[in-house]
């Protein structure tokens, strides 16, 4: 179901510190999850992502961890930096159609 | 790099006008998205486009519709502005293909508009 809150779940971390934003998924036969990221004033943009039949999948600094029995879906920030301070959204793909969903984000804040 | 430029970036319109938000990709990408974002509630997909002339509703199609008349441009229309419809609007294309292709979407600038 869709989330009604008004207020973005919020994550603080230390510089230098690992990140890790969760997610849960709702369609059991997405094809891809996806992690974007939107900086203030500016669109989403696209961190990574994982096809359903993979269960990890690393990038620069980045690691994303799918778990499909719980319907869990994580991104893990290595060394955390004031630039990583944004939004970050994960989105699902469903099988056959082009369209992509978003979940309702969570907003990190680094610390320095 | 890939660019998606949508015509404005603030926008405030009356009730009951008839509103055009446009976007222009560069990357010849076959699908084209509009989505709205509002606070707690994520983006949500009003409308897309996997082709020329070809639209399919998104999850909230209701006060909207959409117009692909080429394949670089992507128009939203609202065709009386209402309230709630104030929101930020963001454009997005991605090109067709497996994998990665199908996923990385290239967002716009977004507009925010504000219906009074």
């Amino acid at each position: 179901g869709e989330s009604v809150g008004l207020h973005l779940p919020t994550l603080s971390v230390q510089e230098g510190d690992n990140s890790i934003i969760n997610c849960a998924y709702s369609n059991s036969a997405s094809d891809y999850f996806i992690w974007y990221k939107q900086e203030s004033g500016k669109g989403p943009q696209f961190i990574i992502d994982i096809r359903s039949n993979m269960d990890k999948r690393q990038g620069q600094r980045v690691t994303v961890l799918l778990n499909k029995t719980v319907k869990h879906l994580s991104l893990q920030i290595a060394a955390t930096q004031p630039g990583d301070s944004a939004v970050y959204f994960c989105a699902e793909k469903g099988g056959g159609y082009q369209k992509v969903t978003f979940g309702t984000g969570t907003k990190l804040q680094v610390i320095p | 790099d890939v660019k998606v430029t949508q015509s404005s970036r603030y926008l405030v319109k009356r009730t009951g006008e008839k509103v055009f938000l446009e976007c222009v990709q560069d990357m010849d990408h076959e699908n084209m998205f509009w989505y709205r974002q509002d606070p707690g509630l994520g983006l949500r997909l009003i409308y897309f486009s996997y082709d020329v002339k070809m639209k399919e509703k998104g999850d909230i199609p209701e006060g909207y519709s959409v117009s692909r008349e080429k394949k670089e441009r992507f128009s939203l229309i609202l065709e009386s502005a209402s309230t709630n419809q104030t929101s930020m609007y963001l454009c997005a294309s991605s090109p067709l293909g497996e994998g990665t292709a199908e996923t990385e979407a290239f967002f716009g600038q977004g507009t925010r508009l504000t219906v009074v």
